[in-house]
């Protein structure tokens, strides 16, 4: 298994520019997650997913889209970026006994 | 109040050395206890997972959970540099969807 992979590893953006961060994973998990994580500030969950088709805004959704179509990608799109979403971006996926697998990470700059 | 908070540190110790890391957390709804390792540039991995209260071991690392206190430590043995990283402690109650993550301690062992 793959795990969790995330596309691309490293972008910069300047600022207004719209991108979507890749989230696919191959373990057949129903929930998804998608999380921020500045230095010094720990994770901040912007979105999550308990299936397809089932979508949630986390505690800083703000300037973020999400879809979940399948049950492996989990697409998170940012719209008109700005500086404030300058930051390493994580996508992760939980199993049935409350373990959380995470991506290897996107590094987003804006300038 | 935060639901779980957590030292950021950095906490700095001598190859050899015992740590402790800390969380404490105010939700007594929680059940399943997490501590991930998160290596510089890398997504966080799940190093130990305990369910309610007591002890659980492997090898250098125990897992240690107060529900009384609404505590949980994580203790490493005979530190090593390889174990510089930085520790999350994460939480989630019986059928819940989002893990509560602290903020995270940086751990440097020097050697």
């Amino acid at each position: 298994n793959a795990g969790v992979t995330q596309t691309p590893k490293f972008r910069i953006l300047k600022i207004g520019q719209s991108m979507t961060l890749q989230c696919t994973q191959d373990m057949n998990h129903n929930y998804m997650y998608w999380y921020r994580q500045d230095p010094g500030m720990g994770l901040k969950l912007i979105y999550y997913s308990v299936g397809a088709g089932i979508t949630d805004k986390g505690e800083v959704p703000n300037g973020y889209n999400v879809s979940r179509s399948t049950t492996e990608d989990f697409p998170l799109r940012l719209e008109l970026a700005a500086p404030s979403q300058t930051s390493v971006y994580f996508c992760a996926s939980l199993d049935r006994s409350y373990e959380q697998y995470f991506g290897p990470g996107t590094r987003l700059t804006v300038t | 109040q935060k639901e779980v908070e957590q030292d950021p540190g950095p906490l700095s110790v001598p190859e050899g050395a015992i740590v402790s890391l800390n969380c404490t957390y105010s939700n007594s709804a929680f059940q399943y206890f997490m501590w991930y390792r998160q290596y510089s540039r890398k997504g966080p991995e799940l190093l130990m997972y305990t369910y309610s209260s007591g002890n659980k071991e492997d090898g250098r690392f125990t897992a240690q959970v107060d529900k009384s206190s609404k505590y949980i430590s994580l203790f490493i043995r005979d530190s090593q540099p390889s174990d510089s990283a930085t520790y999350l402690c994460a939480m989630i109650p019986p059928y819940g969807n989002k893990l509560v993550f602290g903020a995270g301690t940086i751990l440097r062992v020097k050697s």
